[in-house]
């Protein structure tokens, strides 16, 4: 089946530690994205790739980095420059231009003590 | 800069009521899109609709409708004889149609909470 995987559902680290969420995908879509979602709140773009080794900043891109060596991956690393990390964090695929549908992963929970 | 809200945070129906959840947009553009995404407890978003600026037909599917309207940038969903299972999350989302750097970047409401009691 084809889809979006993001691994593992939960996620528990240290203050201070590098943290990478996982996110693949089999749709063979060219555009990926990561989203942060709080509590009660939208979400909010960290950063998209349009085509593989080029991606740009989202809205919120402080303290996260990302990486798109492959068309199916699109890995994103939590730094421990990021202030308040602990959110769910979600990675969207789609084919890209014009904006079409992005299709989500499940999502990873992220905690950060 | 593009925004979308929806008012209403929270709303509780019992089942078989009708339920119309809002959506104002704002943007620059002329050509843009639309979408209705649902969210359920589990967390992953589901892909309800999506509807470009130039086409303002309303569309029915089963027990959802959507109401697009240009002249008031609204874009409002109604779920018709609501069930348990329509409980959830419902984001709306705009994309314009700016090619370069920002296409496909979608701009989320914050979210309405349906609960829909038996």
């Amino acid at each position: 089946d084809g889809g979006i995987t993001q691994s593992p559902k939960y996620l528990f680290r240290k203050e201070g530690q590098n943290v990478t969420l996982s996110c693949e995908q089999n749709l063979n879509h060219d555009a990926m994205y990561w989203y942060r979602q709080d509590p009660g709140q939208g979400l909010r773009l960290i950063y998209y790739s349009q085509i593989v080794n080029d991606f740009q900043k989202g809205d919120i891109a402080e303290g996260y980095s990302v990486s798109r060596e492959k068309k199916e991956s699109f890995p994103l690393t939590v730094t421990s420059a990021q202030k308040n990390p602990t959110a769910f964090y979600l990675c969207a695929s789609s084919i890209g231009y014009p904006p079409y549908e992005q299709y989500f992963g499940p999502g990873t929970r992220l905690t950060v003590t | 800069a593009q925004k979308v809200t929806q008012a209403q945070t929270e709303i509780s129906v019992v089942e078989k009521e009708d339920v119309t959840l809002d959506c104002v947009y704002e943007t620059r553009d002329t050509t843009y899109y639309l979408f209705w995404y649902k969210q359920p407890p589990s967390g992953e978003l589901v892909f309800l609709i999506r509807r470009n600026s130039f086409d303002e037909q309303n569309e029915i599917s089963g027990r959802y409708s959507w109401n697009f309207q240009k002249s008031t940038s609204s874009f409002n969903f109604t779920i018709t004889a609501s069930q348990v299972v329509d409980s959830a999350v419902y984001f709306c989302a705009l994309s314009e149609n700016a090619g370069g750097t920002s296409y496909g970047k979608l701009t989320f409401g914050q979210g309405t909470i349906l609960t829909v009691h038996p």
